[in-house]
């Protein structure tokens, strides 16, 4: 079936740095990608919608300069969170749709990234 | 703007109980309703519906959508403590198919 490898699982970085999260698509090609950000007993908030080769389309309220989201060949799309602080800290899932695609009706989902910043 | 409610929120039970998860919607340009599990880390995908009044099931699971009063119902029957999760709801929607996800439900089924 369909499977999306997003990397790195678990990340603690230092307050100012950047970090740069990947979703692969490993057997099909994402036409879409969708970005979201989960906290503690929360929801999963979509953060932004990028469609292969061209820009992403950021959610109202969040922040294009800092979670630049780049999607420039249909089996990969990263995310960067630019100068992270603390309160960026959360888990971040990618989640890829293929066009027609019948396997979870189009939708797979990566498994997650632990982002913690001190 | 767009509502996805699921209620109740938590909910305790014992194991062999039956649960219903609800959820309700207020979106724009519906395309179908889904449900997925969450435990430790990703959702797992259960269910989408699309139509009104067809029931879904897979094995102890399952679901039907109400398109008129808007709303959805998941059933778990004879539950099990590995039912213990995140169910969460989300309504797929418009010409780029987002997601728009509820709050979720969080299920804990004690022996």
């Amino acid at each position: 079936g369909a499977v999306v490898s997003q990397h790195p699982s678990r990340v603690i970085c230092k307050s100012g740095t950047s970090v740069k999260i990947e979703c692969r698509s490993l057997d099909f090609q994402a036409t879409t990608m969708f970005w979201y950000r989960q906290f503690p007993k929360q929801s999963l908030m979509l953060m932004a919608t990028s469609n292969e080769g061209s820009k992403a389309t950021y959610e109202q309220g969040v922040e294009k300069d800092k979670f630049l989201i780049n999607h420039a060949s249909l089996t990969l799309s990263t995310l960067t969170v630019t100068s992270a602080h603390p309160e960026d800290s959360s888990f971040y899932i990618c989640s890829a749709r293929e066009q027609g695609a019948l396997t979870n009706y189009g939708y797979t989902f990566g498994s997650g990234t632990r982002l913690t910043v001190v | 703007e767009d509502k996805v409610v699921q209620s109740p929120l938590s909910l305790v039970v014992h194991e062999g109980d039956t649960v219903t998860l609800n959820c309700s919607y207020e979106v724009t340009n519906f395309r179908s309703l889904l449900w997925y599990k969450q435990e430790k880390k990703a959702p797992t995908f259960l269910f989408m519906l699309t139509s009104s009044g067809i029931e879904k099931k897979s094995g102890r699971l399952s679901s039907i959508l109400d398109k008129k009063e808007l709303f959805s119902i998941l059933n778990i029957t004879a539950t099990q403590t590995g039912d213990s999760a995140v169910y969460l709801c989300a309504l797929s929607r418009g010409s780029n198919y987002k997601l728009t996800f509820g709050k979720g439900t969080l299920l804990t089924v004690n022996p």
